[in-house]
């Protein structure tokens, strides 16, 4: 089985402060994680994903994530935030061989000036 | 290339009316998937197709119905919709399943049912 938990619903920062978005997972066969970003009224674009090559993945603007089997983690960072920014994220689980893949809630990531 | 496109982003139903939604593809993508997402909810699979002419449940299938006659379209059907039905729906494409892959999203169709 596996699952997803996004540990904080909402995230406020300033611009220019580093962003922390924590993501958990279980899975019963090795994983795959994604992180997508949702800006508003809009579809769902990729962040990153990890595979099972490097443990450390970086993304589109600035993003990177680090999968850390041992704590079941993939938070999602970003050394400095910008207003745009601003959106919902998602982590999202999958497993090779199975067509499913499990969406975590969401965390809505505001960025005050 | 248009990746995922999804008509239309907005309509509006009575209760018991029925519908529509399309999801076309440009990708040549064997798996297509229909997701509804809701607040505080994240996106729930309604039904998916591993290929043309092929669908199968989600985890909320009630109350939709899709078909897949060509490759690259697949469409979502409210027979009756409900107030219930209200959302924010979301297909979504990828490869196929022999390396695991992200999804595709096309831009949504927000429905609203009265």
């Amino acid at each position: 089985a596996q699952s997803v938990t996004q540990l904080d619903s909402h995230v406020s920062v300033s611009e220019g402060t580093p962003v922390l978005l924590r993501c958990n997972y279980s899975s019963s066969y090795s994983p795959s994680l994604f992180w997508y970003v949702q800006h508003p009224n809009k579809g769902l674009q990729l962040l990153l994903k990890y595979t099972s090559a490097a443990t450390l993945v970086k993304g589109i603007n600035g993003f990177e994530a680090e999968f850390k089997k041992s704590e079941t983690s993939f938070h999602l960072t970003k050394p400095s935030a910008h207003m745009s920014d601003a959106a919902e994220y998602f982590c999202v689980v999958t497993a090779s061989g199975t067509y499913k893949y499990i969406f975590g809630t969401g965390t809505r990531l505001k960025v005050l000036a | 290339n248009a990746g995922v496109t999804q008509t239309p982003k907005f309509r509006v139903l009575k209760t018991g009316q029925s519908m529509t939604l399309l999801c076309a593809q440009d990708m040549n993508h064997e798996y297509m998937y229909w997701y509804r997402q809701d607040p505080g909810m994240g996106l729930r699979l309604i039904h998916y197709s591993v290929g043309e002419g092929t669908t199968a449940k989600g985890e909320v299938p009630d109350g939709y119905n899709v078909s897949r006659l060509k490759k690259q379209n697949f469409l979502l059907g409210l027979e009756s919709a409900a107030p219930s039905q209200t959302s924010v729906y979301f297909c979504a494409s990828r490869r196929q399943l022999s390396n695991t892959g992200e999804l595709f999203f096309g831009e949504g169709s927000r429905l609203t049912v009265l």
